[in-house]
């Protein structure tokens, strides 16, 4: 079946220093591939995403790149801000667009 | 743009009390979704409506859930009985009008934190 799996927080980081948050993921297909944001009592929001192999979604810094070949979907920033503290979340959509799934969540403390 | 609107955004009840939440979604968006946030399940998909029509209810739990979605523009999710399993945060998400609901953006309203007592 589809599955996400995403590496285990929280990750605390001092401020611009390099971030990645690892996302793999399960599939039939290609999927859609998803990176949220949920930054403490909010709602989700889309950080970024891919819908095709090799594409790379990119915003505020952030960048992920849609592997095929590792089934990966890594998330990456080459230098973290206090603001970005938040949990993150990996999802994917199946091809045929009817079921959604998200990972686990990684939470990311940056320190001053 | 108001955003997804929920309410209410706290609410403590006890068990075996109905509990209804509101989801009101953005404007001209025809997909709409729950979610129930927990430390223990992360978050999951409980059901979606596109054009007011459940699609996929796979995800609620048990028959004590059940979410209509009257019109465009609100959707209720209602747990009778309650129990305290079911403290979690819920959300509600709208998405655009496109051919699959579920590759598109999402957009979440701020949920709902339900306590059973």
């Amino acid at each position: 079946g589809n599955s996400v799996t995403q590496m285990e927080g929280p990750v605390t980081l001092s401020e611009e220093a390099f971030l990645t948050i690892n996302c793999t993921y399960t599939a039939t297909g290609y999927p859609s591939l998803f990176w949220y944001v949920q930054y403490p009592g909010e709602g989700l929001q889309l950080l970024l995403k891919a819908t095709k192999a090799d594409d790379k979604g990119s915003n505020k810094g952030f960048e992920a790149t849609y592997r095929k070949e590792t089934t990966s979907f890594h998330l990456e920033k080459g230098s973290v801000q206090v603001s970005d503290s938040a949990v993150y979340f990996c999802a994917l959509s199946d091809l045929t667009g009817n079921q959604f799934y998200f990972g686990t969540g990684t939470s990311l403390t940056v320190i001053p | 743009d108001a955003g997804v609107i929920q309410s209410p955004r706290h609410e403590v009840t006890e068990m075996g009390q109905e509990v209804t939440l509101r989801c009101k979604p953005i404007s001209g968006h025809n997909s709409l979704f729950w979610y129930r946030q927990t430390m223990m399940r992360g978050l999951e998909l409980l059901i979606y409506f596109n054009n007011n029509v459940p699609i996929d209810d796979s995800g609620m739990p048990e028959d004590r859930f059940s979410a209509k979605m009257p019109n465009a523009s609100f959707s209720t999710l209602k747990i009778q009985p309650s129990e305290p399993r079911d403290s979690a945060v819920y959300f509600c998400a709208s998405s655009y009008p496109t051919g699959a609901p579920l590759t598109d953006t999402q957009y979440f309203g701020p949920g709902t934190r339900l306590t059973v007592l």
